[in-house]
């Protein structure tokens, strides 16, 4: 079965430290990959999106993921944290087959506390 | 200005009944998708529509109905079936890669 597995469930970061989220998936094909960040009380925004090219890929807020194809990852980091990251991070997966429909990790939890 | 319109934000229900869920777009996008949302679980997939008259099941469909007759349209249906209806529910669209997904604000639906 098609899955996106985030392994950190709950993050708790002091501000200034360097941040790294794991994603992996489990897909046969061609995918895309997503890293969505919810704040509190807040709708889902895109910090970065990879569909093809190069596997490092910048997003918004001085986030950036790495896609390693071969390990099926696609880890998400920033080298250094504030109080503001503070949020809920999903990994997210779509693909052709499926009409492009988002199949979520389950999420991260990040504190950064002051 | 375009986007997805999700109504009500709030939604109480007594148990035992239906309840629908209403989600408008003036995106013009084709495919929508419904989504569930509790804490610790991310966000599931009820169901999706690619075209109008077409929608297919997500991975906790059961418990859930939908209808796709309009474009702009595609009301969730969360019926007495559903076990544990208490949830945050997400409507999106999808245009294409470049533009992404559009995400609505949201019902969250108690069932007391």
């Amino acid at each position: 079965a098609q899955s996106v597995s985030q392994h950190n469930h709950h993050v708790i970061l002091s501000e200034a430290a360097s941040l790294e989220l794991g994603c992996n998936y489990s897909y046969g094909g061609t995918v895309n990959l997503f890293w969505y960040v919810q704040y509190p009380g807040q709708h889902l925004q895109l910090l970065l999106k990879y569909f093809s090219g190069d596997p490092l890929v910048k997003g918004i807020k001085g986030f950036e993921a790495e896609f390693i194809k071969s390990k099926f990852s696609f880890n998400l980091r920033k080298p250094s944290v504030q109080w503001s990251d503070t949020a809920e991070y999903f990994c997210a997966v779509n693909a052709p087959n499926s009409g492009y429909a988002l199949n979520f990790g389950k999420g991260t939890s990040l504190l950064v506390t002051p | 200005d375009g986007g997805i319109t999700q109504s009500p934000k709030y939604l109480f229900r007594k148990e035992g009944q239906n309840v629908t869920l209403s989600c408008e777009q003036n995106l013009n996008h084709d495919a929508m998708y419904w989504y569930r949302q509790d804490p610790g679980q991310g966000l599931r997939l009820i169901y999706y529509s690619q075209i109008v008259n077409d929608f297919q099941k997500g991975d906790i469909a059961e418990g859930y109905s939908v209808s796709r007759e309009k474009k702009e349209s595609f009301p969730l249906t969360v019926t007495s079936a559903q076990k544990n209806p208490t949830a945050f529910y997400l409507c999106a669209t999808y245009y294409n890669p470049n533009y992404g997904y559009t995400f609505g604000s949201g019902t969250r639906l108690t069932v007391v």
